[in-house]
C-alpha cells in the first residue's frame, strides 16, 4: 500500500494568514493526489484533484502544487469559514489511501 | 444535482454482518464513474473500503478483502456494501461516494476523485 503522510497534524491561524499543509507518498504517484475539506460531522468536500486542479465552485484562495512524492495544499488568504480538516487522497493505486489529516484551528 | 443517501442498520453485533445501501439520484450507476465506500472510526481518520464499476468489476482494500463484498443494482440505481465478521473495529461512520473521472488536457489522463459523497451513516458494532 502507498502510504500518505501528512503534516503538520494541526496548526492554528488567524484569518487572513496564509498556510500550506504538507502531504508525502511513500512512492511516486506523479500527479494522482486529491485534497478534501472536512467539518465535524460532515462528509469531506473534495477541493483539489491532479494535484493543482480546483474542483468547480472552490474559491481560488485554494492551490495545490506537488508531483512525485512531495505535494502541497495552501490557502492564501484563510476565511472563517476554511477552519476544517484537510486530507491528502491518492488515486494512483488501490487502496486508494488518505492521509491522517490536517486540522487547522482558529489562533 | 447527484446525491447519494446510505441506509442500513446502525446497531451490528459482534461477529455478525454489516449490511448497508447506498441510493443514488441524479446519476446513473450506469455513467462511467466507480462507486465508493469510505469510512471513519470515532475520532480517526478516513479509510478506503472499495469501488465498484457498473460492470461489477471491483476493487477492494487488501486489508478488509477477505470480508468485503461491494455490489451494485442496476434495476434499483444504487450500490450496496456487505462486511462480515464484524468487530468492534469496524464501529466507523460509513460513506458511500462517487469517484468521478476527470480528464487531464494537458497529458492526456484520467484522474479520480471523490467528488460526490453522501452523508454518512453511524454503524456501531456491539451486543
Amino acid at each position: 500500500d502507498i502510504q500518505m503522510t501528512q503534516s503538520p497534524s494541526s496548526l492554528s491561524a488567524s484569518v487572513g494568514d496564509r498556510i500550506s499543509i504538507s502531504c508525502r507518498a511513500s512512492q511516486s504517484i506523479t500527479n494522482y493526489l486529491n485534497w478534501y475539506q472536512q467539518k465535524p460531522g460532515r462528509a469531506p468536500k473534495l477541493l483539489i484533484y491532479a494535484a493543482s486542479t480546483l474542483q468547480n465552485g472552490v474559491p481560488s484562495r485554494f492551490s495545490g502544487s506537488g508531483s512525485g512524492t512531495e505535494f502541497n495544499l495552501t490557502i492564501s488568504s484563510l476565511h472563517p469559514e476554511d477552519f476544517a480538516t484537510y486530507l491528502c487522497q491518492q488515486s494512483y493505486s488501490p487502496p486508494r489511501t488518505f492521509g491522517q489529516g490536517t486540522m487547522v484551528q482558529i489562533k | 444535482q447527484v446525491q447519494l443517501q446510505e441506509s442500513g442498520p446502525g446497531l451490528v453485533k459482534p461477529s455478525g454482518t454489516l449490511s448497508l445501501t447506498c441510493g443514488v439520484s441524479g446519476a446513473s450507476v450506469f455513467s462511467s464513474n466507480w462507486w465508493s465506500w469510505v469510512r471513519q472510526p470515532p475520532g480517526k481518520g478516513l479509510e478506503w473500503i472499495g469501488e465498484i464499476y457498473h460492470s461489477g468489476s471491483s476493487t477492494y482494500n487488501p486489508s478488509l478483502q477477505s470480508r468485503v463484498t461491494i455490489l451494485v443494482d442496476k434495476s434499483r440505481n444504487q450500490f450496496s456494501l456487505k462486511l462480515t465478521s464484524v468487530t468492534a473495529a469496524d464501529t466507523a461512520v460509513y460513506y458511500c461516494a462517487r469517484s468521478n473521472e476527470f480528464w487531464e488536457v494537458v497529458v492526456g489522463a484520467t484522474h479520480y476523485a471523490l467528488d460526490v459523497w453522501g452523508q454518512g451513516i453511524t454503524v456501531t458494532v456491539s451486543s
